[in-house]
């Protein structure tokens, strides 16, 4: 079985000071691991995907995420955010044989001006 | 511009009147599916289909029918809405080569009286 577990429901930065989102994942084989994005009132967009190549994953917006196979963690990252970032973001989880998708529960940025 | 289309974007509808949601993508993809998406819980799949005339279930199918006739349409049908079943859904598809990535639609935005 597979799960994914996003540790904060909502996280609040300040614009211009650095974001971190935390996911943890279960999963009994390799895992595909993404993050998506959904800005209110609109469909799902891929951030960035690991599968099994550089654990360090550049994304678009200037995000990125760390895959750490002994914490089981895939947390996303960006340095310095902006008030576009706005947006409720989904840890992702796929295993290779198992057509869906898991989907973490969310985590909603606010972006302070 | 590849895109995957969803009709009725919002739905108002009472208990026991069917409705369908269309689904449509222009990207010759083999593989689509259903999803739905409830504060707190993700995403979470209903149905999936792997090609034409292949359907299979989800984690969640009950309430829930699905046909896939043509490769580009693969809609959502509830026979008999209850109010549990409002929520928002999403039709994705990706191609069957390709499992990592998959295209979103904008969304259905359903409520049940």
């Amino acid at each position: 079985a597979q799960s994914v577990t996003q540790l904060d429901s909502h996280v609040s930065v300040s614009e211009g000071t650095p974001v971190l989102l935390r996911c943890n994942y279960s999963s009994s084989y390799s895992p595909s691991l993404f993050w998506y994005v959904q800005h209110p009132n609109k469909g799902l967009q891929l951030l960035l995907k690991y599968t099994s190549a550089a654990t360090l994953v550049k994304g678009i917006n200037g995000f990125e995420a760390e895959f750490k196979k002994s914490e089981t963690s895939f947390h996303l990252t960006k340095p310095s955010a902006h008030m576009s970032d706005a947006a409720e973001y989904f840890c992702v989880v796929s295993v290779t044989g198992r057509r869906a998708l898991t989907f973490g529960s969310g985590t909603r940025l606010q972006v302070q001006p | 511009e590849a895109q995957v289309t969803q009709n009725p974007r919002y739905l108002i509808t009472v208990t026991g009147k069917k409705l369908t949601v269309t689904c449509s993508q222009n990207m010759n993809h083999e593989y689509m599916s259903w999803y739905r998406q409830d504060p707190g819980l993700g995403l979470r799949q209903i149905y999936y289909s792997m090609n034409v005339e292949v359907t299979d279930k989800g984690d969640v199918p009950e309430g829930y029918k699905v046909s896939r006739k043509e490769k580009r349409n693969f809609p959502l049908i509830l026979e008999s809405p209850s109010p549990n079943q409002t929520s928002l859904y999403f039709c994705a598809s990706r191609a069957s080569g390709n499992p990592y990535e998959q295209y979103f639609g904008p969304g259905t935005r359903l409520t049940v009286t």
